[in-house]
């Protein structure tokens, strides 16, 4: 079992829908936990980034993490196409070597 | 201010061979992570070098190696190329690797090995 677990896709949603991507966890370590955007041929970004638990709300972006159950969620509100992109997850532990692990990644689709 | 560069962004080489990849930091950033990306095992960490000194190493076997130049500008080398070392190599620049929220990734350089 990896680290962190996120389901590759691809998901196709319609334009203006509520997106939920998720990943899950196994090193209870994890203290950061960052969403990077990567659109085809560009390196990541980062998009939205939290310490420890809770939520964190950016424009149509709302980051939430659930320490308990090692479950953390970005929700897209009112997609877009210019949405449509690989998503993925990263985990940071606070102290030690710092080396963040990475999801594979979730493909989104917008579709008009 | 400009972002991160990597130069070559598109290389084909064969089996056997080396390559080395370059990457210049964003000005002031002196941490420069590399990672590669392949479709099945995702993002994955390389190194990281600060200051011209390997910090942090990931679980790579030794043909992969890097350094750091004193303008922070950094090389990573694979040599002895095998078929699964074609990948996407992405390079991150930040203040440090100990604050994620400040890293940067650079557009990558696709390696294909024939």
């Amino acid at each position: 079992q990896k680290e962190v677990e996120q389901d590759p896709g691809p998901l196709s949603v319609p334009e203006g829908a509520i997106v939920s991507l998720n990943c899950t966890y196994s090193n209870s370590a994890f203290q950061y936990f960052m969403w990077y955007r990567q659109y085809s041929r560009k390196g990541p970004e980062l998009l939205m980034y939290t310490y420890s638990s809770g939520n964190k709300e950016d424009g149509r972006f709302t980051a939430q993490v659930d320490k308990s159950s090692k479950y953390i969620s970005l929700f897209i509100r009112d997609s877009q196409p210019s949405d449509s992109a690989t998503y993925l997850c990263a985990m940071q532990a606070s102290g030690g070597s710092y080396i963040p692990t990475f999801g594979r990644g979730t493909s989104l689709i917008v579709h008009p | 201010k400009a972002g991160v560069t990597q130069t070559p962004r598109y290389l084909i080489k064969t089996r056997g061979q080396q390559v080395t990849l370059s990457c210049s930091p964003i000005s002031g950033h002196r941490s420069v992570s590399w990672y590669q990306q392949t479709p099945g095992q995702g993002l994955q960490f390389l190194f990281e070098y600060f200051s011209e000194t390997q910090r942090n190493k990931g679980n790579f076997p030794g043909r992969f190696s890097g350094r750091q130049f004193s303008n922070s500008r950094s090389e990573m080398n694979v040599s002895t190329l095998e078929l699964g070392d074609s990948a996407l190599y992405l390079c991150a620049s930040s203040l440090s690797l100990a604050s994620p929220n400040e890293q940067f990734f650079g557009p990558g350089t696709r390696l294909t090995v024939l």
